[in-house]
C-alpha cells in the first residue's frame, strides 16, 4: 500500500516557466513532509521541508505547499532552470515512526 | 565534511549469493538508514539503525538484515539473493533520525543473475 504517491512519473517544463510537483499521501499521521531531488548516479539530495503546521514554505526559487485536508502537498519551483532537471521525490514520516516513506518520484525535465 | 559514502558502487551476483554493503556516515551522525530503489516503487524504507541498535523497519523479508558499528558505519546484508533484489541501495546519515536532514550516498547498484 503507496502511502505516498507521485501520480505524475515525469513532468517536462519549459525554462523560465513554473514546475509543479504533485504529492499526495494516505496516512493522517504524517506530520513533516520534504522534498528530495535525485540526479542520475548521485544520491537524493534534501531540497526543502515543511511542518504540518504550516500551509508554505519558502526557500529561493522553491515553495512548497501543503493542504491538510486534502492530504496533498506540491513543490512549486519558478523559474524552471535546465539544472533543475532530475527526479524528484516526495516523503513523510510521523513524529511517532520517525521513518520516511518515500514516494515514487517525479521525473522533470526543463528544457530550453 | 566528507559525505557519505557506499561500497561497492556496484555489484552483480547470481541468485541464491549473499551480498554484504558497507556504509559510512557523516562523522558525527549516529543515525544511518537504507533504501531500495527500483523503478516503479521509489525509494522504499529497509531499517534505520542509531547508536548501534535498530530503530525502525521496513517491510522487508528477513532476508535483509543489518548492523552498525560503535563508529557509526552500517552494513547491510542480503542472503539467498533473488532476481528481484536488483536495485539501487542507498544510505542516508543524519544526526538524530528521519527529521533530521538525511544526507544520502551514492548508492550501490546491485543486479542480480
Amino acid at each position: 500500500d503507496q502511502q505516498v504517491k507521485q501520480n505524475s512519473p515525469s513532468l517536462s517544463v519549459q525554462e523560465g516557466r513554473i514546475s509543479i510537483l504533485n504529492c499526495d499521501y494516505t496516512n493522517s499521521m504524517f506530520d513533516y513532509f520534504l522534498w528530495y531531488k535525485k540526479y542520475p548516479a548521485e544520491g537524493p539530495t534534501f531540497l526543502i521541508s515543511i511542518s504540518s503546521i504550516k500551509d508554505k514554505n519558502e526557500d529561493g526559487r522553491f515553495t512548497v505547499f501543503l493542504n491538510k485536508s486534502a492530504k496533498h502537498l506540491s513543490l512549486h519551483i519558478v523559474p524552471s532552470q535546465p539544472g533543475d532537471s532530475a527526479v524528484y521525490f516526495c516523503a513523510a514520516s510521523s513524529y511517532n515512526t520517525d521513518k520516511l516513506i518515500f514516494g515514487t518520484g517525479t521525473r522533470l525535465q526543463v528544457f530550453p | 565534511k566528507a559525505g557519505v559514502t557506499q561500497t561497492p558502487r556496484y555489484l552483480i551476483k547470481t541468485r541464491g549469493q549473499q551480498v554484504t554493503l558497507s556504509c559510512s556516515p557523516i562523522s558525527g551522525h549516529r543515525s544511518v538508514s537504507w533504501y531500495q530503489q527500483t523503478p516503479g516503487q521509489g525509494l522504499q524504507f529497509l531499517f534505520e539503525y542509531f547508536s548501534e541498535t535498530q530503530r525502525n523497519k521496513g517491510n522487508f523479508p528477513g532476508r535483509f538484515s543489518g548492523r552498525q558499528f560503535s563508529n557509526s558505519r552500517s552494513e547491510m546484508n542480503v542472503s539467498t539473493l533473488e532476481l528481484g533484489d536488483s536495485a539501487l541501495y542507498l544510505c542516508a546519515s543524519s544526526r538524530e533520525g528521519s527529521t533530521d536532514t538525511q544526507y544520502f550516498g551514492p548508492g550501490t547498484r546491485l543486479t542480480v543473475l
